[in-house]
């Protein structure tokens, strides 16, 4: 079975504080991505990665950052967080050997006061 | 802008009936897929992915798909009360990227 894990389900940050939400997946995929969902707005991509060091941005990038340095491992950055950015925030991985299906993490419940 | 659209719910049904959702997608090219179920306060988990035209049967899940219409469904039969979720639909045109739907939240009622 893919495994995906998040480093927290829930987080409390202050407004301006550097926040970092690591994913690691056990399946070898190549591609990674990251997600934010928020009630009445559905799933949004924030960014996603289809190798190690390789990134792009998806449709809500602003205020956020990513790092791939291992091919298991990605990391969002909110380097100075808003109230804005509370959401639940949401990883996932998908192999480019299979038919694009994702395989999401628990996800992190993200407040930010 | 690859839009994909469901029924709106919030729909009800009562245990042992069929629960019928329903999803549309605007990109031709959309070659794979998938719904996801995402139980209140949870992530979305893949319970069916369908690639041809066609039925696809798993359990209790039906997946259905029309190209010609960019139509594709899922049918739950014998709903329980553990179906009560919402029910994402997602299309992928090839490019490692899906398209999410913004779901249909089904209350099965005892």
């Amino acid at each position: 079975d893919v495994k995906v894990t998040q480093s927290s389900r829930y987080l409390v940050k202050r407004t301006g504080e550097k926040v970092f939400l690591e994913c690691v997946q056990d399946m070898d995929h190549e591609n990674m991505f990251w997600y934010r969902q928020d009630p009445g707005l559905g799933l949004r991509l924030i960014y996603f990665s289809y190798d190690v060091k390789m990134k792009e941005k998806g449709d809500i990038p602003e205020g956020y950052s990513v790092s791939r340095e291992k091919k298991e491992r990605f990391s969002l950055i909110l380097e100075s967080a808003s109230t804005n950015q509370t959401s639940m925030y949401l990883c996932a991985s998908s192999s480019i050997a299979g038919s694009y299906e994702q395989y999401f993490g628990p996800g992190t419940r993200l407040t930010v006061t | 802008q690859k839009e994909v659209e469901q029924n709106s719910g919030p729909l009800s049904v009562p245990e042992g009936a069929i629960a019928s959702l329903n999803c549309t997608y605007s990109d031709r090219g959309s070659q794979s897929f998938f719904w996801y179920r995402q139980y209140s306060g949870k992530s979305p988990e893949l319970i069916m992915s369908i690639y041809s035209n066609g039925d696809k049967e798993d359990g209790r899940f039906t997946a259905q798909l029309n190209k010609a219409s960019q139509y594709v469904s899922l049918l739950i039969r014998d709903s329980q009360p553990s179906d009560s979720a919402t029910y994402l639909c997602a299309v992928s045109s090839n490019d490692y990227k899906l398209s999410f739907g913004a779901g249909t939240t089904v209350t099965v009622r005892a």
